[in-house]
């Protein structure tokens, strides 16, 4: 299995910051990386696709990076409706996909 | 605009099964490919399994702690796909949703239900 990892688990950050996240798989998955949005009590929402791609209605302050084991999801300028845990997942393996553990962004 | 329903989750004793259901509308469901992603109370997001489209010869793939246990099926003629949980435990509790991915060549998860919940517990 292909194993995903997320860092860092949590983070506190201000309104108008500059946040990273990283993901990193156990091995190449070339860009089959995606990014998710999720906030308790909804639906997660998609943000990032084939490592890069902006899923279409999401905010440009989104971007994703990255290519084989490592990959970034930025937000360049934090807003009040950013706050919320951020989940990275591989479908380089078909019969079996899976997530990070998940980062949860609070507010400092 | 693609609409996903989830229904059918609630509670049962461990041993016993339970058929969540998802409806998906608004679109080509043919070709698309149906996945169970679920989340545990203060754990984080889970694959459980998919089902591909008929057209890309419909087979199922399954995480390892449900493999054997949840079957998924789906009836293009209604745009339904179901998921079967046998011999439930008490770790299956959990948020069920389902979500689509849209095609073959397109290995993402959108949209998304809301989810049903269910609680596996004596």
């Amino acid at each position: 299995d292909i194993q995903m990892t997320q860092s860092p688990s949590s983070l506190s950050a201000s309104v108008g910051d500059r946040v990273t996240i990283t993901c990193r798989a156990s091995r190449n998955i070339a860009r089959y990386l995606n990014w998710y949005q999720h906030k308790p009590g909804k639906a997660p929402n998609l943000l990032i696709y084939a490592a890069s791609n902006l899923q279409s209605g999401v905010p440009s302050r989104f971007s994703g990076s990255g290519s084989g084991t490592d990959f970034t999801l930025t937000i360049s300028s934090l807003r009040p409706e950013d706050f919320a845990t951020y989940y990275c997942q591989q479908t380089y393996s078909v019969s079996m996909y899976t997530f990070g553990q998940g980062t949860k962004l609070e507010i400092k | 605009e693609v609409q996903v329903v989830e229904s059918g989750g609630g509670l049962v004793k461990p041993g016993g099964s339970l058929r969540l259901s998802c409806a998906v509308s608004g679109f080509i469901f043919n070709s698309a490919w149906i996945n169970w992603v679920r989340q545990a109370p203060g754990k984080g997001l889970e694959w459980v399994g998919r089902i591909k489209s008929r057209n890309d010869d419909g087979t199922t793939d399954y995480a390892a702690p449900v493999k054997g246990r949840f079957t998924i099926s789906r009836d293009d003629s209604t745009g339904t796909v179901y998921l079967q949980m046998n011999a439930l435990i008490t770790e299956d509790t959990a948020v069920y949703y389902c979500t689509t991915e849209p095609a073959y060549d397109q290995n993402w998860f959108d949209p998304w239900g809301q989810g049903t919940p269910v609680t596996v517990s004596s």
